[in-house]
């Protein structure tokens, strides 16, 4: 059974850092990994799906890489702002199954 | 969310009282799901529909019921049989398989 695995669970950094968050997951064939930003009280907003093929994606101060062998992704943020404070959640697609989750590393970035 | 709605944002329940949460979305996605999240606990899947008049059960599905009559709906019950049933629910829908997976904006459910 596929298990996905976000190290650590909470962060907390000053503004203007850049920094890395991990995903890790026990079953490397994978369709696709997806990251996800949740802000308190609300729902998910998807951020960066990365199909098994690629090994990276970017989007503005995003970028999520992908390691299928190793059965790793990390999503590095950039020049860190205090807006970019919330949960994010990795998730992994292994095809006919839905969706499984990490629990998420919570974020601070302090003004 | 954008194209999900899920009523109502915040619903009480009594002891031994069903209730239903709502989940409607406007994308023409096949797939519907509906999660629970606790605290330290992440999300939890408590059913998932793939194509209208059918639905699969998830990992936590026990005292809860759903239905998916129409394309565009799937209403969730968490009946009496659901003893710990506090916690924030979340709808999420996806139009093919593999493709990104869109979440409703959810409900807190506290019970009195």
């Amino acid at each position: 059974k596929q298990e996905v695995t976000q190290i650590p669970a909470a962060l907390s950094v000053p503004e203007g850092e850049n920094l890395v968050l991990n995903c890790s997951f026990t079953d490397s064939a994978i369709y696709n990994l997806q990251w996800f930003r949740q802000d308190p009280g609300k729902g998910l907003t998807s951020l960066l799906l990365i199909q098994s093929s690629q090994r990276e994606q970017t989007s503005g101060r995003l970028n999520a890489s992908l390691d299928k062998s190793s059965g790793r992704s990390t999503l590095y943020i950039a020049a860190s702002q205090p807006g970019d404070s919330a949960t994010y959640l990795c998730a992994v697609y292994s095809g006919n199954t839905p969706l499984v989750f990490g629990k998420g590393t919570r974020l601070s970035v302090i003004a | 969310d954008g194209g999900i709605t899920q009523s109502p944002k915040y619903l009480f329940r009594k002891e031994g009282q069903n209730v239903t949460l709502s989940c409607e979305q406007n994308l023409n996605h096949d797939a519907m799901y509906w999660y629970r999240q606790d605290p330290g606990q992440g999300l939890r899947l408590i059913y998932y529909s793939q194509i209208v008049n059918d639905f699969q059960k998830g990992d936590i599905a026990e005292g809860y019921s759903v239905s998916r009559e129409k394309k565009e709906s799937f209403p969730l019950t968490v009946t009496s049989a659901q003893k710990n049933p506090t916690a924030f629910y979340l709808c999420a829908t996806r139009a093919q398989p593999g493709e990104t997976q869109y979440f409703g904006p959810g409900t807190r459910l506290l019970v009195l």
